[in-house]
Formats: C-alpha cells, sequence, structure tokens
C-alpha cells in the first residue's frame, strides 16, 4: 500500500545552521509531495510543494529536492531560526487529491 | 472567518457515548479532509469530500466512524460509542482541488474518551 516514511525522528541542530529533513516514499505514482510545518497545538501548516516532474524547487529559506531514482524528498532551511521549531511532515499526493502524510520529523534548534 | 474553523476545540466524553465533530472550512473550498494523530504520531488519513463527488472514505477505522458535508460546505465527523482508543486529535482541512491541493488545516479538536 501507500506510504510516506521518515528516516530520523527528530533533529537538533545549532542555530544559524543549515537543516535538513528527509523523507522516504513508496508510490511511485504520486502527482505530488508537500512538507507541512506544525507548531505545538496548532495545525499543520503548508510550507511548499514539489511536483513529480521536478526535482528541486525553491522557496524562501527553504527548498525542497525531489529524487524520483531512490523515491526520496528532502526539505532544506537555511539559516536556522528559533521559530523553525516544530514538527515537519511530508506528505504526498495524487491525481484525486488525496493526501497522505508521513509520521513526522521534530526540529529542535540550540541556542 | 478567514480560515478553516473547527469545534469543540476540546471535548471529553464517557467511553459508550457518541461524539459530533464539526469543521466548517474556507469559503469556497470544495476539497475537504478529516485527519486523526494521536500524541506524537503522524496524520492518519480518515476520509475525503470532493465537490459532488462520493467521498472516499477508505481511512475510516471502523463502523462507528461517519462524516458527512451538507451543502458541500460544513462537515461533522460522527464517532458512535466511543472507545479510550478515539482519544486523539481530529483535524479538518480544506482546499481547492486540481492536480495540487494546497490543504489549510483547523486547529483541531482534542477528543479524550475516559
Amino acid at each position: 500500500g501507500e506510504s510516506v516514511g521518515l528516516h530520523l525522528p527528530t533533529l537538533s541542530v545549532q542555530e544559524g545552521d543549515n537543516s535538513i529533513i528527509n523523507c522516504a516514499y513508496s508510490n511511485s505514482a504520486s502527482d505530488y509531495f508537500i512538507w507541512y510545518k506544525q507548531e505545538s497545538g496548532k495545525g499543520p501548516q503548508f510550507i511548499i510543494d514539489i511536483r513529480s516532474n521536478m526535482d528541486k524547487r525553491q522557496g524562501q529559506r527553504v527548498t525542497v529536492l525531489l529524487n524520483k531514482t531512490v523515491k526520496h524528498l528532502s526539505l532544506q532551511i537555511a539559516a536556522t531560526q528559533p521559530g523553525d521549531s516544530a514538527v515537519y511532515f511530508c506528505a504526498e499526493g495524487g491525481r484525486d487529491d488525496k493526501i497522505i502524510f508521513g509520521k513526522g520529523t521534530r526540529l529542535h534548534i540550540l541556542p | 472567518g478567514a480560515g478553516v474553523s473547527q469545534s469543540p476545540s476540546n471535548k471529553v466524553t464517557e467511553k459508550g457515548k457518541d461524539v459530533e465533530l464539526r469543521c466548517d472550512p474556507i469559503s469556497g473550498h470544495t476539497a475537504l479532509y478529516w485527519y486523526r494523530q494521536s500524541l506524537g504520531q503522524g496524520l492518519e488519513f480518515l476520509i475525503y469530500f470532493q465537490g459532488n463527488s462520493a467521498p472516499d472514505k477508505s481511512g475510516l477505522p471502523s463502523d462507528r466512524f461517519s462524516a458527512e458535508r451538507t451543502g458541500g460546505s460544513v462537515s461533522t465527523l460522527t464517532i458512535q460509542r466511543t472507545q479510550q482508543e478515539d482519544s486523539a486529535v481530529y483535524l479538518c482541512a480544506s482546499g481547492h482541488p486540481g492536480g495540487r491541493t494546497e490543504a489549510f488545516f483547523g486547529q483541531g479538536t482534542r477528543l479524550t474518551v475516559v
């Protein structure tokens, strides 16, 4: 069946350094992949997405990379700030727009 | 309001009781999703409504769970004969479909079954 998983449940990064959060997926038929950020007590918030026919997309301080050969997705956050502390979820969407989430990675920013 | 609204924000219920959770999506959004999030876990897909199409109910964990969406807007998730394992945060999201959906989430309803 479909599954979206994450390599590491917790990631600790020094403030100012770059963060890289990884995700593995198994459904090669997915049309697009999405990263969400969830702060404590809040619902997930959309960060960035990427279509399956792309391998890189950049936003403000974030870059998503897609490697379809190994079914791997990553989120890079530049110059990590305390406000980046959250749980990050990767998710995948298909032509039917049903969005399936992975388990999440907690990003902890060290002062 | 401008965002997705869920009510109640918290619900404590006794085992065996029925509960109804409400979601008011963003006006004009035709896609509506329900997810369940247990403590420290990911988001478990429950059900997806898309316009007038038949909902995708493939994620509902048992026949005690049901959901409806009236008039293509407000949605209600009903859990009958609640069990302790139903305790979780129930999240609703809405969006514009069309090959790539940016789903906007509500704050969730924290359900505690005692």
